[in-house]
């Protein structure tokens, strides 16, 4: 299976203000993930990222919001922009490989004050 | 629309006990279905990943096994021990690549 090197693991940020996402993956993967984990919720995918193409949003999630990078096989960012305190959430990546299923990388948590 | 259920929603034994997590899911066309566990806080690890053709997968103390027909899944840890304490989530992948969630079963071994 693949491992996923997330960062930064947490962060305090003011609102108004915006945060980048990194994710690196041991081996090449077509398809990242990325999802939002509010507090006490499940897991909510934001988008998919594949690389050289634009990501695809799900709904209620925009790209002026949280823009996404791809621009190889093993990284991606995602970044929460204009951050209010309803954007404090556990921030997942996810990559997905046959035979071994989806593997996530450590998350990253996020409180905006 | 795809439904993923889990029950219970919390769960408290003392360790050492053996004990029955359970997954439902309203529609049987799936492509696998995956356990996980989450610690507070921090990211999922997978434990067990069932294709739609197999029955049953084994890692060590976890079993879980897949009922498509009835739309089940069971995941047992045998033997608890205070490290299990976390939440346990199933996740069923349809043919998109969209995991579909159940909201977890929060597990909590006494010592």
């Amino acid at each position: 299976s693949a491992v996923i090197s997330q960062k930064p693991s947490r962060d305090i940020c003011q609102r108004g203000t915006s945060l980048t996402i990194q994710c690196q993956v041991d081996s090449q993967v077509t398809m990242m993930f990325w999802y939002r984990q509010q507090p006490g919720q499940s897991l909510t995918l934001i988008a998919t990222a594949n690389q050289g193409s634009e990501a695809t949003y799900e709904s209620g999630f925009v790209i002026d919001k949280f823009p996404i990078s791809r621009p190889n096989l093993t990284f991606s960012t995602l970044t929460v922009s204009n951050m209010s305190p309803e954007d404090s959430s556990i921030y997942l990546c996810s990559v997905v490989k046959d035979l071994y299923g989806y593997t996530f990388g450590s998350g990253t948590r996020l409180t905006v004050v | 629309k795809q439904e993923v259920t889990q029950i219970p929603a919390a769960l408290s034994v003392p360790e050492g006990e053996n004990l029955v997590l359970n997954c439902s899911f309203t529609d049987s066309a799936i492509y696998n279905l995956q356990w996980f566990r989450q610690d507070p806080g921090k990211g999922l690890t997978s434990l067990l990943l069932i294709q739609s053709s197999q029955r049953e997968q084994t890692s060590g103390r976890l079993n879980a096994s897949l009922d498509k027909s009835s739309g089940r899944s069971t995941l047992y840890i045998a033997a608890s021990q205070p490290g299990d304490s976390a939440t346990y989530l199933c996740a069923v992948e349809e043919s998109n690549y969209q995991l579909i969630w159940g909201a977890g079963t929060k597990l909590i071994i006494k010592p």
